[in-house]
């Protein structure tokens, strides 16, 4: 079984600030991980995702995110945000056990509030 | 390339009647998913679809819900009774492969608001 925690219901933040939304998950098999946004009224979009490799993921809209296997995080952050940064963010992770088995396994998301 | 297709946007309809949603995934896309939102639960998975067979149900609430997918560009998700409990946010997804290294991302369509009254 796979789950993902993300520690912030809502985070508000100033315009030009830096920001980190928390993410942890628990799975019994090596995962890949990823974080998407949702703009109001519409549909996921994925901001990033890591594989396998280096642990420093640079994703669109300046995003980053670094998985930690040590503590099963993998959080998302960016140095400088704006407004059009106001959006729900959604943390996943995808347990690969072979074969066809795949199931993606979303968090509660974050809903991250830019203000002036 | 469209993007995953939803119909329709908005549905409100009264508790007993059947409702169906509609998706048409991204061409060349061989997994489907249907998710539902709500405040309570998050994004939950309902069924997903590999190569328009059924590959795990499990998240399917009752018996009251079913899906299809006659063909490679279309899936159907019905409720039959609908109940207000199941006003909802219901999204389609699909990506180009089920499983393997890559682990194709899933391209999401902009959603269904269902209002059951």
């Amino acid at each position: 079984a796979q789950s993902v925690t993300q520690l912030d219901s809502q985070v508000p933040v100033f315009e030009e600030a830096p920001v980190e939304l928390r993410c942890n998950y628990s799975s019994s098999v090596s995962v890949y991980l990823f974080w998407y946004v949702q703009y109001p009224n519409q549909g996921l979009q994925l901001l990033l995702k890591y594989l396998s490799g280096s642990t420093l993921v640079k994703g669109i809209n300046g995003f980053e995110a670094e998985f930690n296997k040590s503590q099963t995080s993998f959080h998302l952050r960016k140095p400088s945000v704006h407004i059009s940064d106001t959006a729900e963010y959604f943390c996943a992770v995808s347990g690969y056990s072979g074969g066809s088995n795949y199931k993606l396994t979303f968090g509660k998301g974050t809903l991250l509030t830019v203000n002036p | 390339d469209a993007g995953v297709i939803q119909s329709p946007r908005h549905e409100v309809t009264e508790m007993g009647q059947e409702v169906t949603l509609r998706c048409k995934p991204i061409s060349g896309h061989n997994s489907l998913f249907w998710y539902r939102q709500t405040m309570m639960r998050g994004l939950e998975l309902l069924i997903y679809f590999n190569n328009n067979v059924p590959i795990d149900d499990s998240g399917m609430p009752e018996d009251r819900f079913s899906a299809k997918m006659p063909n490679a560009s279309f899936s159907t998700l019905k409720i039959q009774p609908s109940e207000p409990r199941d006003s909802a946010v219901y999204f389609c997804a699909s990506s180009l492969a089920l499983g393997g290294r890559d682990n194709s991302p899933l391209h999401f369509g902009n959603g269904t608001r269902l209002t059951v009254t």
